[in-house]
């Protein structure tokens, strides 16, 4: 699976609620970056970090929150504040320069 | 902002003929250029991927080609199978440092037997 994994693999939520996506790498990348992807359309990226304790906006940083503690750990979450929620989430690491390893992804679903 | 336009959106081919994916991209310091590959409910994984210090790369049916005047890059696909049938996403790395992508909206190819 490419050492990078995301759980879960099916999230459904209610409205109003925030909930915690998990994304953790085992290749010693330094870059993490999650990624949102809504049917029939490309990635677009939500947050990104270079190393421990730093991250930034990517374009759609507005609903979600995310923390850099460890170097293997990027978690995202997506609060009330999200309007659209529902998507696939793709968490993907790297090193400078270098190709991205995407995660299998976690299919949020809001009600 | 920085921009990736992939172009067709969808393409259709029979088996054995080729295919072509076309990108442009707006930040003229970019130097990294990686083709993804999508299966249905799937992760992207890498296919193919350029450095600015080339001009072509190959791997066996899939071929990239760049064209920095221009501003261009390519994705060619030959001797199609039908488990070539995904969608392809197109990158561009964008200067500054943080190793950001900018992907294509991405190309749907249908390879009929």
């Amino acid at each position: 699976d490419g050492g990078i994994t995301q759980s879960p693999k099916y999230l459904f939520r209610k409205e109003g609620q925030n909930v915690t996506l998990s994304c953790e790498q085992n290749l010693n990348h330094d870059a993490m970056y999650w990624y949102r992807q809504d049917p029939g359309q490309g990635l677009r990226l939500i947050y990104y970090s270079q190393i421990v304790n730093d991250f930034q906006k990517g374009d759609i940083a507005e609903g979600y929150s995310v923390s850099r503690e460890k170097k293997e750990s990027f978690p995202l979450t997506v609060t009330s504040a999200q309007k659209n929620p529902t998507a696939f989430y793709l968490c993907a690491s790297s090193n400078q320069g270098n190709e991205q390893y995407f995660g299998p992804g976690t299919r949020l679903t809001v009600t | 902002g920085e921009n990736v336009e992939q172009h067709p959106s969808t393409l259709s081919v029979q088996e054995g003929d080729s295919a072509v994916i076309k990108c442009t991209y707006s930040d003229s310091a970019s130097n990294y250029f990686p083709w993804y590959k999508q299966e249905l409910g799937k992760r992207p994984q890498l296919i193919i991927d350029i450095r600015s210090n080339v001009g072509e790369k190959k791997d066996q049916r899939i071929a990239v080609t760049l064209n920095k005047t221009a501003k261009h890059f390519s994705l060619h696909i030959t001797e199609t199978q039908p488990e070539d049938s995904a969608v392809y996403f197109c990158a561009a790395i964008v200067s500054g440092g943080y190793n950001k992508l900018i992907f294509g909206a991405g190309t749907r190819l249908a390879v009929h037997p």
